[in-house]
């Protein structure tokens, strides 16, 4: 079964340190991988986009890692600020054409003054 | 230009009674998407359109549930004879076309609480 298994479920960091939140996936055959942001109230909003052969995408202060052989990606916040607090959902699409695109659970992130 | 729009913003009802969500895509998406996220919970796909193609209903969890898109543009998410496990937030978003290769922009969703 395709799944998406994202970890921390939530994260508490203090303003200006860095994280890392994981994300590690079974779909199959692969297509793309996309990193959401959700603020609270909101709608997901796409940060990254990887495909087979990338492994590595960034975003301003977001970098996104990508290990096909392992199917295990990453998002990394640098000097995180109070308006990263938010949702972050990864999300993997299978090359079957049409649409087919699976869904994590999200990483609440919380960043503290 | 405008993004995707969703109304109303939030809804009340009592159980039994029927809802109709609405989605307005951003123009010229083709491929259209409903979602259901309950409270904690990732998103839940519910059905999406691709132009003038029948709808991948695959994701609606009963047969309350029904949408249609009328035009090729707005869609009309209906939930029937309400429950309490219906209340979620109900997000759309559209895409270009359909597939996993274009993003897709989400409206700021529909919060459903079943009394």
């Amino acid at each position: 079964k395709n799944q998406v298994e994202q970890s921390p479920q939530s994260l508490i960091i203090l303003e200006g340190k860095n994280c890392t939140l994981q994300c590690n996936y079974t779909v199959s055959p692969f297509s793309n991988l996309r990193w959401y942001k959700q603020d609270t109230g909101r709608g997901p909003v796409s940060l990254t986009i990887m495909t087979f052969s990338e492994n590595t995408k960034s975003n301003g202060r977001y970098t996104a890692t990508l290990d096909a052989d392992t199917k295990q990606s990453s998002l990394h916040i640098t000097a995180s600020q109070l308006s990263d607090s938010a949702s972050y959902i990864c999300v993997v699409s299978e090359n079957t054409g049409g649409f087919k695109t699976i869904f994590g659970a999200g990483t609440r992130l919380f960043v503290k003054a | 230009g405008a993004g995707v729009s969703q109304s109303p913003s939030n809804k009340v009802t009592e159980k039994g009674k029927d809802v109709e969500l609405r989605c307005d895509p951003i123009s010229g998406h083709t491929a259209l998407y409903w979602y259901r996220q309950s409270l904690g919970q990732g998103l839940e796909f519910l059905i999406y359109f691709q132009g003038n193609s029948a709808p991948d209903k695959s994701g609606l969890p009963s047969d309350r549930f029904s949408a249609e898109r009328t035009g090729g543009s707005v869609s009309t998410l209906t939930i029937q004879r309400t429950q309490q496990e219906d209340s979620a937030v109900y997000l759309c978003a559209s895409s270009r076309i359909a597939g996993g290769s274009y993003e897709q922009y989400f409206g700021p969703g529909t919060r459903l609480t079943v009394t």
